[in-house]
């Protein structure tokens, strides 16, 4: 059982928005500003997507964006793409050194 | 460019240890701006971290509580790498491994950038 709390499927056709949520507890998501979130295709390592709640790497579209809202953190993904087919993976610091996923959401692009 | 390259046997009896080498180029095992993790993956307990080792004047090591007494997570400056050690495996460790950086430089320590291509490690007699 994943110490952080995603649903297990999300879909939304080309063109449309979709919003995958990653529950955590005052210890972790609600404590910290440390989220980040995970692409990962079949056979593949995980991407990073998101760092720091909100924050994009260089070279990942701006259709995806990230948001928190107390102990509920939230990807976003606007104007789906067949190639955003995936899972998604959340992270949270969790304070004394240590590390919590989500247990992952895949997403369907219908 | 920055590129781990992970080793290691795919297969582990129960009860022996588990040894994984990640391999890093471009980058420094020892960087003061780095660290380097290893986590796994399985259907059951999907994506779990399991430590990190750095260097910031001296080497430190953070390891996951529930692995902590069966772990250890080695640098090799000789050879710009670091290793994963897991004891008295069973089972359930059996996972996708994969080594993974987080860097100050731009991201946070928690945000991992860079990852190896991961190595599925299988516990059976």
């Amino acid at each position: 059982q994943s110490a952080l709390t995603q649903p297990p499927s999300a879909s939304g056709s080309p063109g449309q928005s979709v919003t995958i949520s990653c529950t955590g507890s005052s210890s972790d998501v609600g404590g910290y500003n440390y989220v980040s979130w995970y692409q990962q295709h079949p056979g593949k390592a995980p991407k990073l997507m998101i760092y720091e709640v909100n924050k994009r790497p260089s070279g990942v579209p701006d259709r995806f964006s990230g948001s928190k809202s107390g102990n509920t953190a939230s990807l976003t993904v606007s104007g789906l793409q067949a190639e955003d087919e995936a899972d998604y993976y959340c992270s949270s610091y969790a304070g004394s050194n240590n590390l919590v996923f989500g247990g992952g959401t895949k997403l369907t692009v219908l | 460019q920055v590129q781990v390259q992970q080793s290691g046997p795919g297969l582990v009896k129960p009860s022996q240890t588990l040894s994984l080498t990640c391999a890093i180029s471009g980058d420094s095992v020892s960087g003061n701006s780095v660290v380097w993790n290893w986590i796994r993956q399985s259907p059951s307990r999907g994506l779990e971290w399991l430590g990190r080792t750095y260097y910031r004047s001296k080497w430190y090591n953070d390891y996951a509580v529930s692995v902590k007494s069966r772990i250890t997570i080695n640098p090799d400056t000789s050879k710009n790498q670091f290793s994963l050690q897991l004891n008295s495996v069973t089972p359930e460790d059996t996972a996708v491994y994969f080594c993974a950086r987080g860097s100050r430089d731009g991201y946070n320590y928690w945000a991992f950038d860079i990852w190896g291509q991961g190595t599925m490690v299988t516990v059976s007699p």
